[in-house]
C-alpha cells in the first residue's frame, strides 16, 4: 500500500516569485511518481512524471520536480510564477510493479494562487 | 473521440434514488478507472477495468456501487440508494496498459453529483 502526504493545503505567492509545493510518499514496493494539475472548473491534466532516469524532471510550462529516494520526497518547483498557474495541484504515485498507470494514489492537494 | 468523455457534467438526485454515469474512454485504451473527487477525502481511487480482466474493485466504498464496462469501451458507474455522502465529483481516466511506458492515465471532466 501507498500513501502521499502533501503539506501544504494552501500556498499563496505573488507574481513572479518562485514556489515549491511539497510532496512526500510512503511505499513499501519501489514506486512511479507524478504531479497533475487542476486548473479551475477543468479536469486533472499530468503535468510531469518521474519514471526512472534522471531524478530532475521537467514540464513545458516551467515546472520541476526531483525524486529523493532517501527522502521519499517529491517536490515541485518553479522558479517564477505567473497567475495562470493559479490551480490546485496533486501529487500521486503507483506501484511500479503494478500493470497499469491508472491506480493511483494521491496527495490530498495543493491549492497554489499567485497574486499579481 | 479526442479526450475522456463522461456525462452528464452536473447530476442532481433525491436521496434514495439511483444514478448512473457515464465515461466513454480514450479510442485504443483497454484501461479505464473511475475516481471520486470530494471536499475532506481528496481523490480516492473506486475501480479499475483492465481489457477482459476482472476488475479491481478494491476501492468501492459499499455494495451500493458497482460499475461494469461493456464491450471493452464505455463504463457506467451506477450507485444505488444514493445517500448524502455520496455527492462528489466523479471522475473516470483511461490508459494504455503500463508496459507502454512512455504513456498516463488521461481524465475526464467529471460528472458533479449532488444528492439532495
Amino acid at each position: 500500500a501507498q500513501s502521499v502526504t502533501q503539506l501544504d493545503s494552501q500556498v499563496p505567492v505573488f507574481e513572479e516569485a518562485p514556489v515549491e509545493l511539497r510532496c512526500n510518499y510512503s511505499s513499501s514496493v519501489s514506486v512511479y511518481l507524478f504531479w497533475y494539475v487542476q486548473y479551475p472548473n477543468q479536469g486533472l491534466q499530468l503535468l510531469l512524471k518521474y519514471l526512472s532516469g534522471s531524478t530532475l524532471v521537467e514540464s513545458i510550462n516551467g515546472f520541476e520536480a526531483e525524486f529523493n529516494k532517501s527522502q521519499t520526497s517529491f517536490h515541485l518547483r518553479k522558479p517564477s510564477v505567473h497567475i495562470s498557474d493559479t490551480a490546485e495541484y496533486f501529487c500521486a504515485v503507483v506501484n511500479a510493479g503494478g500493470t497499469s498507470y491508472g491506480k493511483l494514489t494521491f496527495g490530498q492537494g495543493t491549492i497554489l494562487t499567485v497574486h499579481p | 473521440g479526442a479526450g475522456v468523455s463522461q456525462s452528464p457534467s452536473n447530476k442532481v438526485t433525491e436521496k434514495g434514488k439511483d444514478v448512473e454515469l457515464r465515461c466513454d474512454p480514450i479510442s485504443g485504451h483497454t484501461a479505464l478507472y473511475w475516481y471520486r473527487q470530494s471536499l475532506g477525502q481528496g481523490l480516492e481511487f473506486l475501480i479499475y477495468f483492465q481489457g477482459n480482466s476482472a476488475p479491481d474493485k478494491s476501492g468501492l466504498p459499499s455494495d451500493r456501487f458497482s460499475a461494469e464496462r461493456t464491450g471493452g469501451s464505455v463504463s457506467t458507474l451506477t450507485i444505488q440508494r444514493t445517500q448524502q455522502e455520496d455527492s462528489a465529483v466523479y471522475l473516470c481516466a483511461s490508459s494504455f496498459p503500463m508496459v507502454k511506458r512512455n504513456t498516463e492515465a488521461f481524465f475526464g471532466q467529471g460528472t458533479r453529483l449532488t444528492v439532495v
